[in-house]
């Protein structure tokens, strides 16, 4: 079964600083991995889809990288921005099944 | 453009009561979901629909039932609501289930159980 893991729980940084979240997956057989940003009260939106045959994805100052050998996946924000502030989820999928979801990690981007 | 609509919003229930959570998509996705989500457990599987006329359970199944009425709506039915049951509900959808497109999401509801 597929389980997926967020550290830190919570993240604080000053604003402008580059910062990197983790993600980590137990099933190397992984079919693709979404990065999902979730701010108070809202629902998920997603952010970038990076498929197993691909290394990483970008938009804008967001780039993902997956590597299924190690089961891990980074989500890198460049120059971050106070309305970066939000919870941030990695899910993954194995083929055809449901994402699993990591549990999030709290951005916190102090102006 | 709608995307994924949850109805209601907000909702309080007494213990024993019965409510269906309605969701509706008009992006003709296939697959759809529901999902409850609880400080410091994460976003949790109740059931999902994989198809028009399918249905499978989740991780947190139990004291829920679920309908695909069609292939835009999915709801989620609790006969005797439980204080446990108090928690934010996600509604969402995708292409098909494991797609390599992204999954959408409606803005949830707000549930309290007395």
């Amino acid at each position: 079964k597929q389980e997926v893991t967020q550290i830190p729980a919570a993240l604080s940084v000053p604003e402008g600083e580059n910062l990197v979240l983790n993600c980590s997956f137990t099933d190397s057989a992984i079919y693709n991995l979404q990065w999902f940003r979730q701010d108070p009260g809202k629902g998920l939106t997603s952010l970038l889809l990076i498929q197993s045959s691909q290394r990483e994805q970008t938009s804008g100052r967001l780039n993902a990288s997956l590597d299924k050998s190690s089961g891990r996946s980074t989500l890198y924000i460049a120059a971050s921005q106070p309305g970066d502030s939000a919870t941030y989820l990695c899910a993954g999928t194995t083929g055809n099944t449901p994402l699993v979801f990591g549990k999030g990690t709290r951005l916190s981007v102090i102006a | 453009n709608a995307g994924v609509t949850q109805t209601p919003k907000f909702q309080v229930l007494k213990t024993g009561q019965s409510m269906t959570l309605q969701c509706a998509q008009d992006m003709n996705h296939n697959s759809m979901y529901w999902y409850r989500q609880d400080p410091g457990m994460g976003l949790r599987l109740i059931y999902y629909s994989a198809s028009e006329g399918t249905t499978d359970k989740g991780e947190v199944p139990n004291g829920y039932n679920v309908s695909r009425l069609n292939k835009r709506e999915f709801s989620l039915r609790l006969e005797s609501a439980a204080p446990s049951q108090t928690s934010v509900y996600f509604c969402a959808s995708s292409v098909t289930t494991g797609t390599s497109q992204p999954q959408h999401f409606g803005d949830g509801t707000r549930l309290s159980i007395l």
